[in-house]
């Protein structure tokens, strides 16, 4: 079964503080997908990044970076030096389904907001 | 890029009412198209899997006969709501990825905010 938590409800840092928001997740299959999106107050979904089960090689872009650890089954986000315009909701996702319907499983969120 | 747009954007109805949402792929064709719910302060939950023309593959726990969902063509799915009630209300977003493309690669609509009185 698919599975993601994202146990940090909700964060509030102050700007220029970095940031991580943890993930963990659980799949049977060796081959999976995960991703993290943004849902800023608009409501709409922005795709930040997607990560295959056999690339482990951790990520930057920007101020954001991916940090990938199979043994551990997590997949966290860190902002550094946060800014007020990354208040959103930070979601975390899992595919193991390659296919022309392939599902993604959300996690819960974490409610991340930048105080000025 | 790829757009995807929804209509309505907000609808509010009273209760006992159909709702008709309508989820269009702008500038590209999808044979499959994903309907999402997402209740206030929570997650989004995959309720089916909208196919151009045959049947949609709903999520287990929710009502095909009370969110009907046609993919008429490649460019347009429809979640219809039936006889809605307060606790329908919530936040439907679609999503879908290019015809023949990465079917990971999935475009997210703007959502639709239904309110039902």
């Amino acid at each position: 079964a698919q599975k993601v938590t994202q146990a940090q409800t909700e964060i509030s840092v102050v700007e220029k503080e970095d940031v991580t928001l943890d993930c963990v997740y659980e799949t049977r299959d060796t081959t999976y997908y995960l991703f993290w999106y943004k849902q800023p107050p608009s409501g709409e979904l922005v795709f930040l990044i997607r990560r295959n089960s056999f690339d482990e090689q951790n990520e930057i872009s920007g101020r954001y970076s991916w940090n990938f650890q199979k043994s551990t089954s997590s997949f966290n986000f860190t902002i550094t030096a946060s800014q007020v315009v990354d208040s959103a909701v930070y979601f975390c996702a899992l595919s193991d389904m390659y296919s022309s319907a392939s599902k993604i499983i959300f996690g819960s969120g974490t409610r991340l907001s930048i105080r000025p | 890029g790829a757009v995807v747009s929804q209509h309505p954007s907000r609808v509010i109805c009273k209760s006992g009412t159909s709702v008709k949402i309508e989820c269009r792929s702008l500038d590209f064709q999808a044979t499959t198209m994903f309907w999402y719910r997402q209740f206030p302060k929570q997650s989004l939950m995959l309720m089916a899997t909208s196919n151009e023309g045959s049947k949609a593959t709903y999520e287990q726990g929710v009502e095909k006969d009370k969110f009907l969902i046609n993919h008429a063509s490649l460019t347009l799915s429809t979640l219809t709501v039936t006889s809605a009630h307060p606790e329908d209300s919530s936040f439907y977003i679609c999503s879908a990825p290019l015809a023949g493309g990465d079917p990971l690669e999935q475009f997210f609509g703007p959502g639709t905010r239904l309110t039902v009185l």
